[in-house]
């Protein structure tokens, strides 16, 4: 099974800062990386794809990289609806496999 | 618009079945471009995909979840389903059903979620 690591768990952040967050795969996942957000009582939403694509209706400044097993998600300049908890998700294997995620909070 | 909704019993007890339903509604079940899949969530801790299926009926699934795990489809209701037989308290989870998309993989529509308490 893939393992994905996500760093770090917590992330302090003033608003209009950059956020940068990791995710680490045990083997190579190609650019088969996707990103999440989810908000306290909701669902995950679906932010980028494919390492770098954003999903439609996702702001320029949520930006995806990186391929193989480094991956970065960047939040240029965190707004108060940006503080939340992010999941990175490979699909390159079966089993699909989440990262334990990375929480945004108020600096 | 894509709308998916969980439904089924809030809670079960040890060692009995737990057993939901998502109904797919603004679209049908029934494409070759898409999965449709359940995830659950434990409070408090991090996403586990449990497995998905086709219109077809073909599914994919979870090896630490496989023996306990059934998904089915009905395409006359627009719906499909999930089964975890067994349950203890590990099951407790919020239960998403979810869309993916099958050239990539990926959930791009979720439903809100049901939260299934394991509890005597």
């Amino acid at each position: 099974e893939m393992v994905m690591t996500q760093s770090p768990a917590t992330l302090s952040v003033s608003p209009g800062e950059r956020a940068t967050l990791s995710c680490r795969a045990s083997q190579s996942v190609s650019y088969n990386l996707a990103w999440y957000q989810q908000k306290p009582g909701q669902a995950p939403r679906l932010l980028i794809s494919g390492a770098s694509i954003r999903a439609t209706g996702i702001p320029a400044r949520f930006s995806g990289s990186g391929s193989g097993r480094e991956f970065t998600l960047t939040i240029s300049s965190l707004q108060s609806e940006d503080f939340a908890l992010y999941y990175c998700q490979q699909y390159n294997n079966w089993p699909l496999t989440f990262g334990g995620g990375t929480k945004v909070e108020i600096k | 618009q894509l709308q998916l909704q969980e439904s089924g019993p809030g809670l079960v007890k040890p060692s009995e079945t737990l057993s939901l339903t998502c109904t797919v509604s603004g679209g049908s079940i029934s494409t070759t471009s898409y999965y449709w899949g359940w995830i659950r969530q434990p409070p408090g801790k991090g996403l586990e995909w449990i497995g998905n299926i086709y219109y077809s009926g073909s599914t994919y699934d979870n090896p630490s979840l496989r023996s306990r795990v059934t998904i089915s489809v009905d395409t006359s209701k627009n719906q499909f389903s999930l089964k975890l037989t067994s349950v203890t308290a590990a099951d407790t989870a919020v239960y998403y059903c979810a869309r993916l998309v099958t050239t990539v993989t990926i959930f791009d529509y979720w439903g809100q979620g049901t939260l299934v308490t394991v509890s005597s």
